[in-house]
């Protein structure tokens, strides 16, 4: 069993409504990454958690500690939010080098 | 201006040839990586080095071997390829401590 699972592993909403992917790991960590990877392929880092809740536009993060769980919210999707979400956790054991375990992904379509 | 910059963006390569790929990062970072992403898309941590001293060494053959001359730049050397070896091949790079890590665009090999 992956230390870090995703769900759903795959979502296809329509345009405007309002997505969540979840994110739960099995370890204790030092920080939570939300990353996006286009369908060109390049990957773009969106958040880094440690507690609590960030907002960047239209996304929100947030992470709960205890409960080992973080989501990723979009609000008013749109087309070009079509991608892979990926989660990915620093193991308290890796604080220092950073070493990220990932989780499988989730593929999001947003249609028009 | 590219922050992390891969070449080649695609190798098309036989079986049992050696091939390089090389990073460089231009964000003044300390610490760089190497992660490879199979054909699921899963994503897995290979290597990375801080300041030129290799910090992290996952379970990878002794066929990849990266080279760090500077700590702008951070390269990649497989010998004799398998067919295995095909996969996307990501460099990132981020600064000392806790923080977002900078993803290059990839490397895409396909091993023949």
């Amino acid at each position: 069993k992956n230390e870090v699972e995703q769900s759903p592993q795959n979502l296809t909403a329509q345009e405007g409504e309002f997505i969540t992917i979840n994110c739960s790991y099995s370890v204790g960590i030092s920080a939570l990454h939300w990353l996006q990877q286009h369908p060109g392929g390049g990957i773009v880092s969106l958040f880094m958690l440690s507690s609590g809740k960030k907002k960047h536009g239209r996304l929100i993060a947030t992470i709960n500690i205890q409960e080992k769980h973080s989501s990723l919210h979009i609000t008013a999707s749109h087309p070009r939010d079509s991608a892979v979400y990926i989660c990915a956790v620093v193991p308290i054991s890796n604080f220092g080098n950073e070493k990220l375990t990932f989780g499988t992904g989730t593929r999001l379509t947003i249609i028009p | 201006d590219t922050a992390v910059s891969q070449t080649p963006k695609y190798l098309v390569t036989q079986m049992g040839n050696d091939k390089s790929i090389k990073c460089e990062q231009n964000l003044g970072h300390d610490t760089m990586y190497w992660y490879k992403q199979d054909s699921k898309k899963f994503l897995k941590i290979m290597f990375s080095y801080n300041n030129k001293e290799l910090i992290i060494n996952e379970t990878v053959p002794n066929r990849f071997s990266p080279k760090s001359p500077d700590k702008a730049h951070l390269n990649l050397h497989i010998n004799s390829l398998e067919l295995g070896d095909s996969a996307v091949y990501f460099c990132a790079s981020r600064r000392q401590g806790i923080g977002t890590q900078y993803f290059g665009p990839g490397t895409r090999l396909l091993v023949l």
